[in-house]
């Protein structure tokens, strides 16, 4: 089992260009949740999907971010028209159907640097 | 909105020696699970320990041990017998117990642990 995985591991957009973020869960679970860590920050909620559902998103930011997970493939994590602001650590989660009370499992993250 | 306190951004213990790191949290809920989550430079979120409030015994894992205290909502990590190993953030969290939406964690700032050989 090769757990979260997440990818790239370091992304380089400058000021204006789209940030796609992959994550492709473990084995077996079909949730997934999104994350923003900021320098000397705990991780902040970002949105929590299912299979083509969109399950809770109160984390997002309204505008520039969008997240998908399709039928097939990974959860995607867009950000359009980045700015220096966005710069962080993104991580990625996935836990099972029916075991969503247990700590998730992570991703080593992305880290997006924004120039 | 639940809060959760991470008062101590660095501490430093001897190798071998107990550290315990401190968390508070502040919720109206009266289910919830309660959990710390190790950070190495590797940015991997790991997970050390779990409790679940409805538990009165506080939970075990090897030389982790937390300090469950619902009523104060206090929740501390002890690491007994530090190894050079521990190094790393420490990440206290939080998460209602609710079967719809707001399935998030709810993480502290985290406490830097420097282990002095």
């Amino acid at each position: 089992n090769a757990g979260v995985m997440q990818n790239p591991r370091h992304l380089v957009r400058r000021r204006g260009q789209e940030a796609r973020l992959r994550c492709s869960p473990m084995k077996g679970h079909s949730h997934v949740y999104w994350y923003r860590q900021l320098p000397e920050e705990g991780l902040k909620f970002m949105v929590y999907l299912q299979k083509e559902n969109i399950i809770d998103e109160s984390g997002m930011p309204k505008e520039r971010f969008s997240a998908e997970f399709p039928k097939e493939g990974p959860s995607i994590l867009r950000i359009q028209q980045v700015v220096r602001g966005d710069s962080a650590a993104y991580f990625c989660a996935s836990s099972q159907q029916g075991a969503v009370n247990y700590g998730y499992t992570f991703g080593s993250g992305t880290r997006l640097t924004v120039v | 909105a639940q809060t959760v306190t991470q008062s101590q951004p660095e501490m430093s213990v001897q190798e071998a020696e107990t550290v315990t790191l401190s968390c508070t949290y502040d919720t109206s809920e009266s289910d919830y699970y309660l959990f710390w989550y190790k950070q190495p430079p590797s940015r991997q979120m790991i997970l050390v320990i779990r409790q679940e409030a409805y538990k009165q015994q506080n939970a075990t894992e090897n030389r982790f041990s937390v300090n469950f205290q619902k009523a104060a909502k206090s929740f501390s990590l002890k690491i007994s017998d530090s190894q050079l190993g521990d190094a790393a953030m420490y990440f206290c969290a939080y998460r209602v117990l609710s079967g719809g939406g707001a399935d998030g964690l709810t993480f502290g700032k985290g406490t830097h642990l420097i282990i002095q050989p």
